[in-house]
């Protein structure tokens, strides 16, 4: 199993600039989020999913939009990207049901927006 | 609306010394789940000890405990005989019902252990 992937590990946007960050799972999981970790701060919870087709906002999800047509894979969408949006993104997974179910990360992607 | 939050940005502990990261949480669910992560350097996040809401016992993970006291609504993590290996940053972190079980998380704790 390769757990949790993310693609690009680094990334340079220029203001204005679109991109998609790929999220990636093998583990079956129905659940799958986006975070984003700023210095001080976190991290905080940009968008989920709790299965494919179904996708709801978390604490900070202005300027990024996601989908889920399959279990696997949950891209995250920066459609205008601003300075405000660097930042290091970490994808999550984990199997629906208690609260006991442990989250596993995937490595994660720096954005850096110029 | 839940929230954790971490009131040591920053501790220091001598090598094999005991250490405990705070970690006090607010919510009006029921049943949640406590997290612990560390993230070192390399920027992973590593998952280290988990307790739930209606566990009368603290859990335990090797060298890590969580010392659950519900009532005061605390998720302290004690590492016991650190190792220089422990320096990185902790995250105690909250999960419930809503948000597809998505974690909340506190902002922190970076801890660095000393010869």
């Amino acid at each position: 199993n390769a757990g949790v992937t993310q693609t690009p590990k680094f990334q340079v946007l220029k203001t204005g600039q679109s991109m998609t960050l790929q999220c990636a799972q093998d583990m079956n999981h129905e659940y799958m989020s986006w975070y984003r970790q700023d210095p001080g701060m976190g991290l905080r919870l940009i968008h989920y999913s709790v299965g494919a087709g179904i996708t709801d906002q978390g604490e900070v999800p202005n300027g990024y939009n996601v989908s889920r047509s399959t279990t696997e894979d949950f891209p995250l969408r920066l459609l205008s990207a601003a300075p405000s949006q660097t930042s290091v993104y970490f994808c999550a997974s984990s199997r629906a049901g208690a609260p006991q179910e442990t989250q596993y990360f995937g490595p994660g992607t720096r954005l850096l927006v110029l | 609306a839940q929230k954790i939050t971490q009131t040591q940005p920053g501790m220091f502990v001598q090598e094999k010394e005991a250490v405990t990261l705070d970690c006090t949480y607010d919510t009006s669910d029921q049943s949640y789940g406590l997290f612990w992560y560390k993230q070192p350097s390399s920027g992973e996040m590593i998952f280290l000890i988990y307790q739930g809401s209606y566990d009368e016992q603290n859990a335990t993970e090797g060298r890590y405990s969580l010392n659950f006291q519900k009532a005061r609504k605390s998720a302290n993590l004690v590492i016991s005989a650190s190792q220089l290996g422990d320096s990185a940053m902790y995250f105690c972190a909250m999960r419930g019902p809503n948000s597809g079980y998505a974690l909340n998380f506190g902002k922190g704790t970076s801890l660095l252990v000393t010869p």
